[in-house]
């Protein structure tokens, strides 16, 4: 199946920092990527919808403004949590689609604030 | 909102098949069924999906009954490294236009004993 690559893995950062996280196809073109959320011991919740060359979409209750959400090109969308706080600790996951087709999913990233 | 409904967990014979169900009793004429895997602190794992035939591949075989109202999804020889939490989600496929995200409700927690 195709590739999806998240970097970081994990990542820890102090309260009040900004963490940029990266979401690559390693091996097709995607034009929509999708960023999840998933608190431990629950299900993945969908955050935005990030469409290359234009802005995200995000889903009801998701601060646009606190979850950046870059789609520079075919290949890359990054996920940056601005000013992060304990709170924000989660496992963020992106997926990708080639084309109509089932989708891909990252490995995931462990973000820890402290 | 997710619109299935699976049990919160199953336990399963290393060796033996692992059948899990899925209620959709909602699903429309267009939307398909979806089942993925997600392997602790991974990203979720595409396994399969049909539309009203049952379907096999390498990892699984599904089941989708007449009305389509239900489903299950067959894991032939079940090993430990399929100790997973399985989804399944029904959605139009993209390449009918349907949208490309995934929702994803709380899954079954797969449990393989030795």
């Amino acid at each position: 199946g195709a590739v999806v690559s998240q970097h970081p893995s994990r990542v820890i950062c102090k309260s009040g920092t900004s963490v940029k996280i990266e979401c690559r196809s390693l091996d097709f073109q995607a034009t929509t990527m999708f960023w999840y959320r998933q608190f431990p011991k629950q299900s993945l919740m969908l955050m935005a919808t990030s469409n290359e060359g234009s802005k995200a979409t995000y889903e009801q209750g998701v601060e646009k403004d606190k979850f950046l959400i870059n789609h520079a090109s075919l290949t890359l969308s990054t996920l940056t949590v601005t000013s992060a706080h304990p709170e924000d600790s989660s496992f963020y996951i992106c997926s990708a689609s080639k084309g109509h087709t089932e989708a891909f999913f990252g490995q995931g990233t462990r973000l820890t604030v402290v | 909102d997710a619109k299935t409904t699976q049990p919160p967990s199953m336990d399963c014979a290393e060796g033996r098949a692992a059948n899990l169900p899925c209620n959709h009793s909602t699903i429309s004429g267009n939307e398909y069924v979806y089942w993925y895997r997600q392997i602790h602190s991974q990203g979720p794992q595409y396994i399969i999906h049909g539309l009203k035939n049952n379907e096999t591949n390498e990892m699984a075989s599904l089941i989708i009954t007449e009305d389509r109202k239900s489903s299950t999804l067959i894991l032939p020889h079940a090993t430990l490294r399929d100790t997973a939490v399985y989804y399944c989600i029904v959605r139009v496929a993209p390449s009918q236009g349907g949208s490309e995200k995934l929702v994803f409700g709380k899954g079954t927690k797969l449990t393989v004993n030795p």
